[in-house]
């Protein structure tokens, strides 16, 4: 069974540009979760959505927001891109309760 | 929110050294995880804990639901379990919570 996959793996934008990134579940996991690591606040939880709806938020601005589709794909988006949004950012499926990651995608924000 | 203590924050061994990994918790938890994130960021799944203990190979883990802490072991250490290993608990509210993590360094 395939396992977490994200695109882009990737990404440079400048201040003030906004970014999409997407995720896909392994197959017939509806539990979808987005994480924000970075060096100084380490790994810290965005959001949960599980069949469309979003069930949990972390503590991010609203600049993050996120949503879920029908087939369980996830994408989140960050508005007016900071500085400090620079970080990997990894999603997860889950399927009765253990979570399973993709390999991040890897922000830049010049 | 749930708050995971890891420690040691650092660990350097000698390769075919033990050694112990701990992780404490401020409450109940429903699921615990142990993860090892590889050099390109990926978390890679070790173990699904709540409660109990597991084993696999080298690695294995306990967990004491009921005094709040989870212990990794790590027998005859090779190279190539360098990295962080990370805690994450999940207090029934659809997320994971995570520690600092522990950088292990092994020494050939």
């Amino acid at each position: 069974k395939a396992g977490v996959t994200q695109t882009p793996r990737y990404l440079i934008k400048t201040r003030g540009q906004q970014v999409t990134l997407s995720c896909s579940p392994i197959s017939g996991h509806r539990s979808v979760s987005w994480y924000q690591q970075t060096p100084g606040q380490g790994l810290q939880f965005l959001f949960e959505y599980f069949s469309e709806t979003q069930r949990n938020k972390g503590n991010f601005p609203g600049r993050f927001s996120g949503r879920q589709f029908s087939n369980s794909r996830s994408e989140m988006n960050v508005s007016t891109l900071e500085l400090g949004d620079s970080a990997l950012y990894l999603c997860a499926s889950s399927l009765a309760g253990e979570e399973f990651f993709g390999p991040g995608t890897r922000l830049t924000v010049l | 929110g749930i708050q995971v203590e890891q420690s040691p924050p650092d660990l350097i061994l000698q390769e075919g050294a033990n050694s112990t990994l701990r992780c404490n918790f401020s409450d109940s938890v429903n699921n615990l995880q142990w993860f090892h994130q590889n050099p390109w960021g990926q978390l890679i799944n070790l173990f699904y804990i709540p409660s109990g203990t597991k084993q696999n190979g080298r690695l294995s883990a306990t967990t004491v639901a009921t005094e709040r802490y989870s212990l990794l072991y790590i027998s005859s250490s090779q190279t190539t379990d360098s990295g962080v290993y990370f805690c994450a608990v999940d207090g029934g509210d659809y997320k994971l919570s995570f520690g600092a993590g522990t950088t292990v360094t092994v020494r050939a």
